[in-house]
């Protein structure tokens, strides 16, 4: 089964601060995508990755950036955490070909007070 | 713009009985759909999911129909028990061959004992 791990389980952090958030998968898969979820909102793409030092814009990536240095790990940046960023964080892979089916963590439950 | 919204936010059910989650979705040049299922405290886990050349695919326990003339996905869960209790997303993968998943923003099933 692919695993898809998430560092942290719940952070709590203050406003203004840098925050790095870690995602690690073990299936080799080239592509890598963070959300966040909010009641209402659903899931929103944050920003994805097709491969190793690539990175792509979602649909919300201000206040947030990305770093892939290794096809296992993808980092999301909160450069300067603001309390609308209180959110759940899931990260997900999928891996390649025609597969679309995503594989996520268990979420990362950030907190900016 | 792209959209897919879940008719309904909660849905309760009694244990035993067949449940039936519904979604709609706008963009018509979507042809890969997924359902995944959410437990409290938990990242979401894939149940099914369905290509466009069919209308209709079973897994255990579960059925996922899919009407493309007025696009409309429904999951449907046989004999429902405790464990399904969970938040349910339809997702679509929209046009342009991106990789990405466009998800709704779920529907809560109560299972009732």
């Amino acid at each position: 089964d692919v695993k898809v791990t998430q560092s942290s389980r719940y952070l709590v952090k203050r406003t203004g601060e840098k925050v790095f958030l870690e995602c690690v998968q073990d299936m080799d898969h080239e592509n890598m995508f963070w959300y966040r979820q909010d009641p209402g909102l659903g899931l929103r793409l944050i920003y994805f990755s097709y491969d190793v030092k690539m990175k792509e814009k979602g649909d919300i990536p201000e206040g947030y950036s990305v770093s892939r240095e290794k096809k296992e790990r993808f980092s999301l940046i909160l450069e300067s955490a603001s309390t609308n960023q209180t959110s759940m964080y899931l990260c997900a892979s999928r891996g390649p070909g025609t597969s679309e089916k995503l594989f996520f963590g268990s979420g990362t439950q950030l907190s900016v007070l | 713009g792209e959209s897919v919204g879940l008719h309904l936010p909660t849905l309760s059910v009694q244990e035993g009985d067949n449940s039936i989650i519904n979604c709609a979705y706008s963009n018509s040049a979507s042809d890969y759909f997924i359902w995944y299922k959410q437990e409290s405290g938990k990242g979401p886990q894939f149940i099914i999911d369905i290509r466009s050349n069919m209308d209709k695919r079973q897994g255990q326990r579960v059925t996922v129909l899919l009407n493309k003339t007025v696009k409309h996905l429904s999951l449907q869960i046989a004999a429902t028990q405790p464990g399904d209790s969970a938040v349910y997303f339809c997702a679509e993968n929209g046009s342009g061959n991106t990789g990405k998943l466009i998800f709704g923003q779920g529907t809560t099933l109560q299972v009732k004992p």
